[in-house]
Protein backbone atom coordinates (compact mmCIF):
# COMPACT_ATOMS: atom_id res chain seq x y z
CA UNK A 1 0.00 0.00 0.00
CA UNK A 2 0.87 3.57 -0.51
CA UNK A 3 2.05 6.02 2.20
CA UNK A 4 2.31 8.92 0.43
CA UNK A 5 -0.57 11.30 -0.62
CA UNK A 6 0.80 14.20 -2.90
CA UNK A 7 -1.11 16.85 -3.33
CA UNK A 8 -2.43 18.82 -5.67
CA UNK A 9 -2.21 15.73 -8.40
CA UNK A 10 -1.72 18.02 -11.20
CA UNK A 11 -0.71 21.81 -11.36
CA UNK A 12 -0.12 24.22 -14.45
CA UNK A 13 2.21 27.69 -14.01
CA UNK A 14 3.42 30.04 -16.31
CA UNK A 15 7.05 29.37 -17.00
CA UNK A 16 8.90 32.04 -14.08
CA UNK A 17 6.48 31.25 -11.66
CA UNK A 18 7.16 29.34 -8.42
CA UNK A 19 5.48 25.51 -7.84
CA UNK A 20 4.77 23.88 -4.73
CA UNK A 21 4.42 20.10 -4.20
CA UNK A 22 3.01 18.57 -1.01
CA UNK A 23 3.52 15.16 0.33
CA UNK A 24 1.76 13.74 3.29
CA UNK A 25 2.40 10.26 5.43
CA UNK A 26 1.37 7.86 7.51
CA UNK A 27 4.39 6.83 9.68
CA UNK A 28 7.69 7.57 11.21
CA UNK A 29 10.47 7.73 8.85
CA UNK A 30 14.60 7.90 8.68
CA UNK A 31 14.28 10.31 5.50
CA UNK A 32 12.25 11.71 2.97
CA UNK A 33 13.13 11.88 -0.92
CA UNK A 34 11.88 13.61 -3.81
CA UNK A 35 12.16 12.44 -7.35
CA UNK A 36 11.12 13.66 -10.51
CA UNK A 37 10.48 11.14 -13.63
CA UNK A 38 10.07 12.37 -17.11
CA UNK A 39 8.10 10.66 -19.44
CA UNK A 40 6.66 7.77 -17.39
CA UNK A 41 10.19 5.80 -17.44
CA UNK A 42 13.31 6.12 -15.21
CA UNK A 43 13.33 8.39 -11.75
CA UNK A 44 15.89 10.66 -10.85
CA UNK A 45 16.65 12.44 -7.44
CA UNK A 46 16.26 15.31 -6.24
CA UNK A 47 16.82 16.22 -2.89
CA UNK A 48 17.10 13.72 0.50
CA UNK A 49 15.73 15.25 4.06
CA UNK A 50 16.34 13.37 7.33
CA UNK A 51 13.68 13.01 9.69
CA UNK A 52 15.71 15.41 11.90
CA UNK A 53 16.24 18.49 9.62
CA UNK A 54 13.55 20.73 8.55
CA UNK A 55 14.70 22.37 5.63
CA UNK A 56 17.08 21.76 2.73
CA UNK A 57 18.06 23.69 -0.18
CA UNK A 58 19.15 22.74 -3.88
CA UNK A 59 19.48 25.14 -6.61
CA UNK A 60 15.98 26.16 -7.46
CA UNK A 61 14.72 23.47 -4.80
CA UNK A 62 14.30 23.62 -1.25
CA UNK A 63 12.12 21.07 0.32
CA UNK A 64 10.88 21.48 4.40
CA UNK A 65 9.91 18.65 6.29
CA UNK A 66 7.60 18.90 9.16
CA UNK A 67 7.36 15.67 11.08
CA UNK A 68 4.65 16.60 13.85
CA UNK A 69 2.15 16.69 11.05
CA UNK A 70 3.68 14.19 9.03
CA UNK A 71 4.20 15.95 5.92
CA UNK A 72 6.83 17.58 3.46
CA UNK A 73 6.23 20.35 0.41
CA UNK A 74 8.73 21.01 -2.47
CA UNK A 75 9.05 24.26 -3.33
CA UNK A 76 10.71 24.82 -7.24
CA UNK A 77 11.58 28.80 -7.61
CA UNK A 78 11.60 30.25 -11.35
CA UNK A 79 10.50 27.02 -12.47
CA UNK A 80 11.30 26.39 -16.79
CA UNK A 81 9.37 24.22 -18.98
CA UNK A 82 12.00 21.98 -18.52
CA UNK A 83 10.75 21.36 -15.25
CA UNK A 84 7.77 20.08 -16.61
CA UNK A 85 7.72 16.32 -15.44
CA UNK A 86 6.08 14.28 -12.42
CA UNK A 87 7.31 14.19 -8.91
CA UNK A 88 7.04 12.01 -6.24
CA UNK A 89 7.74 12.33 -2.39
CA UNK A 90 9.40 8.68 -1.18
CA UNK A 91 9.73 7.98 2.61
CA UNK A 92 12.19 5.62 3.93
CA UNK A 93 10.36 3.89 7.04
CA UNK A 94 11.81 4.21 10.31
CA UNK A 95 11.53 0.57 12.59
CA UNK A 96 13.48 -2.92 13.16
CA UNK A 97 13.93 -4.81 9.54
CA UNK A 98 13.83 -1.63 7.11
CA UNK A 99 16.00 -2.29 4.45
CA UNK A 100 15.37 1.00 3.09
CA UNK A 101 12.95 0.32 0.57
CA UNK A 102 11.37 3.56 -0.09
CA UNK A 103 7.39 4.21 0.10
CA UNK A 104 5.91 6.13 -2.80
CA UNK A 105 3.23 9.11 -3.24
CA UNK A 106 1.40 9.54 -6.11
CA UNK A 107 2.64 11.65 -7.36
CA UNK A 108 2.09 15.38 -8.89
CA UNK A 109 2.27 16.28 -12.70
CA UNK A 110 3.65 19.74 -12.97
CA UNK A 111 3.24 21.38 -16.01
CA UNK A 112 5.53 24.56 -16.92
CA UNK A 113 3.99 26.62 -19.70
CA UNK A 114 6.94 28.67 -21.60
CA UNK B 1 29.90 5.85 -14.81
CA UNK B 2 27.33 3.74 -16.08
CA UNK B 3 24.03 3.68 -14.48
CA UNK B 4 21.71 1.54 -13.67
CA UNK B 5 20.76 -0.89 -17.03
CA UNK B 6 17.76 -3.00 -17.38
CA UNK B 7 16.56 -5.31 -20.22
CA UNK B 8 14.28 -5.41 -22.64
CA UNK B 9 13.29 -1.79 -22.80
CA UNK B 10 9.65 -3.13 -23.66
CA UNK B 11 8.19 -6.40 -23.25
CA UNK B 12 4.75 -8.23 -25.10
CA UNK B 13 3.59 -11.18 -24.13
CA UNK B 14 0.26 -12.95 -23.96
CA UNK B 15 -1.33 -14.08 -21.20
CA UNK B 16 -0.19 -16.98 -19.17
CA UNK B 17 3.45 -16.89 -20.66
CA UNK B 18 6.50 -16.55 -18.35
CA UNK B 19 8.58 -13.33 -18.17
CA UNK B 20 12.03 -12.59 -17.01
CA UNK B 21 13.23 -8.74 -16.67
CA UNK B 22 16.60 -8.25 -15.67
CA UNK B 23 18.57 -5.44 -14.14
CA UNK B 24 22.78 -4.79 -14.15
CA UNK B 25 23.47 -1.98 -11.01
CA UNK B 26 25.73 0.48 -10.93
CA UNK B 27 28.98 -1.34 -10.36
CA UNK B 28 30.16 -1.44 -6.06
CA UNK B 29 26.34 -0.96 -5.22
CA UNK B 30 25.09 -3.82 -2.74
CA UNK B 31 21.88 -2.44 -2.47
CA UNK B 32 19.00 -3.60 -5.43
CA UNK B 33 15.45 -2.75 -5.59
CA UNK B 34 12.42 -3.89 -7.70
CA UNK B 35 9.34 -1.08 -8.16
CA UNK B 36 6.40 -1.93 -10.49
CA UNK B 37 4.55 1.66 -11.30
CA UNK B 38 1.20 1.06 -13.14
CA UNK B 39 -0.03 3.66 -15.37
CA UNK B 40 -0.48 7.02 -13.62
CA UNK B 41 0.41 5.75 -10.40
CA UNK B 42 3.10 5.94 -7.95
CA UNK B 43 5.87 3.14 -7.70
CA UNK B 44 5.11 -0.02 -5.47
CA UNK B 45 8.26 -1.58 -4.11
CA UNK B 46 8.45 -5.24 -4.86
CA UNK B 47 11.44 -6.75 -3.40
CA UNK B 48 14.87 -5.57 -1.69
CA UNK B 49 18.48 -7.45 -2.18
CA UNK B 50 20.98 -6.12 0.46
CA UNK B 51 25.26 -7.64 0.10
CA UNK B 52 24.20 -12.03 1.20
CA UNK B 53 21.20 -11.10 3.50
CA UNK B 54 17.94 -12.70 2.87
CA UNK B 55 15.95 -10.93 0.24
CA UNK B 56 13.09 -8.83 1.24
CA UNK B 57 10.55 -10.20 -0.38
CA UNK B 58 7.14 -8.30 1.32
CA UNK B 59 6.26 -6.54 -1.49
CA UNK B 60 5.69 -8.90 -4.33
CA UNK B 61 1.78 -9.26 -5.28
CA UNK B 62 1.59 -13.03 -5.43
CA UNK B 63 3.42 -16.15 -5.78
CA UNK B 64 3.77 -15.80 -9.60
CA UNK B 65 6.59 -12.82 -8.82
CA UNK B 66 10.59 -14.32 -8.01
CA UNK B 67 13.25 -12.41 -8.10
CA UNK B 68 17.24 -13.94 -8.20
CA UNK B 69 20.76 -11.93 -7.85
CA UNK B 70 23.29 -13.68 -9.27
CA UNK B 71 26.75 -12.92 -7.68
CA UNK B 72 25.86 -9.87 -5.59
CA UNK B 73 25.25 -7.95 -9.60
CA UNK B 74 23.19 -8.88 -11.55
CA UNK B 75 18.82 -9.26 -10.86
CA UNK B 76 16.55 -11.17 -12.67
CA UNK B 77 12.22 -10.37 -11.72
CA UNK B 78 10.36 -13.63 -12.88
CA UNK B 79 6.77 -13.09 -13.79
CA UNK B 80 5.31 -16.89 -14.09
CA UNK B 81 2.00 -17.31 -15.92
CA UNK B 82 1.26 -13.53 -16.70
CA UNK B 83 -1.77 -11.99 -16.02
CA UNK B 84 -2.96 -8.56 -17.78
CA UNK B 85 -3.39 -7.11 -14.63
CA UNK B 86 0.67 -7.64 -14.39
CA UNK B 87 1.32 -4.76 -17.18
CA UNK B 88 2.97 -1.80 -15.98
CA UNK B 89 6.40 -0.52 -15.65
CA UNK B 90 9.30 -2.34 -13.92
CA UNK B 91 11.41 0.04 -12.28
CA UNK B 92 15.04 -1.56 -10.95
CA UNK B 93 17.37 0.65 -8.57
CA UNK B 94 20.28 0.20 -6.72
CA UNK B 95 22.05 1.88 -3.79
CA UNK B 96 25.25 1.94 -1.34
CA UNK B 97 22.81 1.55 1.18
CA UNK B 98 25.54 3.46 3.48
CA UNK B 99 24.32 6.19 5.69
CA UNK B 100 24.37 9.63 3.66
CA UNK B 101 24.16 7.52 0.76
CA UNK B 102 20.91 6.08 0.80
CA UNK B 103 20.15 7.98 -2.54
CA UNK B 104 18.49 5.45 -4.87
CA UNK B 105 19.42 5.16 -8.48
CA UNK B 106 17.20 4.24 -11.32
CA UNK B 107 17.17 2.28 -14.37
CA UNK B 108 14.86 3.13 -17.06
CA UNK B 109 12.38 0.19 -16.86
CA UNK B 110 10.84 -2.51 -18.90
CA UNK B 111 7.38 -1.58 -20.11
CA UNK B 112 5.78 -5.26 -19.75
CA UNK B 113 2.26 -5.15 -21.87
CA UNK B 114 0.40 -8.23 -21.31
CA UNK B 115 -2.23 -9.33 -24.02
Amino acid sequence: SQQGEEDPQALSIQEGENATMNCSYKTSINNLQWYRQNSGRGLVHLILIRSNEREKHSGRLRVTLDTSKKSSSLLITASRAADTASYFCATAPRGSGNTGKLIFGQGTTLQVKP
Amino acid sequence: GAGVSQSPSNKVTEKGKDVELRCDPISGHTALYWYRQSLGQGLEFLIYFQGNSAPDKSGLPSDRFSAERTGGSVSTLTIQRTQQEDSAVYLCASSSHQRGRETQYFGPGTRLLVL
